[in-house]
């Protein structure tokens, strides 16, 4: 009964390469989100969805298109894969935009592009 | 903008001890959250503990406690009576209150318990 999920948890993938990440979560909540975290472990929010409406876009290329099918789906998609692209990307979710929700992650899924 | 900075980059404690994580954060607002996450080394992001900016009190869970204090703009994690579980890196997290929703993280702190 894992409350946010994501596949693959691993992918490794060529430069120039079109990759997606798949984000689940059971909790019945709101809002989800995309983060990346680098190589020195340092985490930045990417995109935020509200009910499937795009919140928040952090100034990330506009190779990553996040897709929200519904409010428990959040995909990224990532076109042209560049190496600086390999990080551990997580997903999370909270009930909604506030902060008196807890934002809850997913497993983690680690990059590669070689 | 909002930032916020761990300056203990690795810290070590012997098991049962106890240990504080240091975290300052930049700000202007009045009404914001802040939150301790570790992550240990199976990767995935766990949270500690909470705290809401208006409360004066300091949140506790279980062996976890933080010092708030909000005039410094600090934030520190205390861990008691410390587990070999405890191994992990630990982020201070910053959030602006009321339709603002991205979490701000520091740089983390990677925690060494050893027996």
């Amino acid at each position: 009964d894992t409350a946010v999920s994501q596949t693959p948890k691993y992918l490794v993938t060529q430069m120039g390469n079109d990759k997606s990440i798949k984000c689940e979560q059971n909790l019945g909540h709101d809002t989800m989100y995309w983060y990346k975290q680098d190589s020195k472990k340092f985490l930045k929010i990417m995109f935020s969805y509200n009910n499937k409406e795009l919140i928040i876009n952090e100034t990330v290329p506009n190779r990553f298109s996040p897709k929200s099918p519904d409010k428990a789906h959040l995909n990224l998609h990532i076109n042209s894969l560049e190496l600086g692209d390999s990080a551990v990307y997580f997903c999370a979710s909270s009930q909604d935009r506030s902060g008196t929700d807890t934002q809850y992650f997913g497993p983690g899924t680690r990059l590669t592009v070689l | 903008a909002q930032t916020v900075t761990q300056s203990q980059p690795e810290m070590s404690v012997q098991e049962a001890e106890t240990v504080t994580l240091s975290c300052t954060y930049d700000t202007s607002e009045n009404n914001y959250y802040l939150f301790w996450y570790k992550q240990p080394p199976s990767r995935q992001m766990i949270l500690v503990i909470r705290q809401e900016a208006y409360k004066q009190q300091n949140a506790t869970e279980n062996r976890f406690s933080v010092n708030f204090q909000k005039a410094a703009k600090s934030f520190s994690l205390k861990i008691s009576d410390s587990q070999l579980g405890d191994t992990a890196m630990y982020f201070c997290a910053f959030m602006k209150g009321l339709l603002t929703d991205k979490l701000i993280f520091g740089t983390g702190t990677r925690l060494q318990v050893f027996p």
